[in-house]
């Protein structure tokens, strides 16, 4: 499935490291999601953009910073994270702002030594 | 805001026998109620939704029903077959809370053969 994608599907990184993932839609939509899938918990809120604009911002710790310039493409930014932030990032993708079907991109896993 | 709460969180069934999941939610105004399938190491997919006019929505072998008094809904698979092994989560959408999609926490079904 091409709809959405992200990259890089693994990231093994250090507390002190900063990196950043990526994520692209082709499917034409305006709204945008970061997730966080955690062993054992729901499906975790991180952000939501519509038209590139931040609409939402769960709560989520400064080390995580997101990026949408423009309404095909969202980054994560993150920097000096705790190995309790090991989980599987996924993306996710709507035509507008909610009350529709979203589509996921396949997440990237990633490990917090 | 949002809470939902899905029960069994691990539910094992024989091949041929019924599946039902059963979700509820806390918010009244919520009116879009999505199914999403998650397969080991893939990305959640969305097998069927439901709207809050509607009571119940049936796609071959998967059914949904709503029931709006209660605030609850359920997820039935008839016939399941191994390929229905799979993480599936439910969730609810209210235009009242900012159209945001809050899951349930997750029920790993597996199909015995």
């Amino acid at each position: 499935e091409t709809g959405v994608t992200q990259t890089p599907r693994h990231l093994v990184m250090g507390m002190t490291n900063k990196k950043s993932l990526k994520c692209e839609q082709h499917l034409g939509h305006n709204a945008m999601y970061w997730y966080k899938q955690s062993a054992k918990k729901p499906l975790e809120l991180m952000f939501v953009y519509n038209f590139k604009e931040q609409t939402e911002n769960n709560s989520v710790p400064s080390r995580f910073s997101p990026e949408c310039p423009n309404s095909s493409h969202l980054f994560l930014h993150l920097h000096t994270l705790q190995p309790e932030d090991s989980a599987l990032y996924l993306c996710a993708s709507s035509q507008e702002g909610g009350g529709e079907t979203q589509y996921f991109g396949p997440g990237t896993r990633l490990l917090v030594l | 805001g949002e809470n939902v709460e899905q029960h069994p969180s691990t539910l094992s069934v024989q091949e041929g026998d019924s599946a039902v999941i059963k979700c509820t939610y806390s918010d009244s105004a919520s009116n879009y109620f999505p199914w999403y399938k998650q397969e080991l190491g893939k990305r959640p997919q969305l097998i069927i939704d439901i709207r809050s006019n509607v009571g119940e929505k049936k796609d071959q072998r998967i059914a949904v029903t709503l029931n709006k008094t209660a605030k609850h809904f359920s997820l039935h698979i008839t016939e399941t077959q191994p390929e229905d092994s799979a993480v599936y989560f439910c969730a609810a959408s209210s235009r009242a809370a900012g159209n945001k999609l809050t899951f349930g926490g997750g029920t790993r079904v597996l199909v015995k053969p």
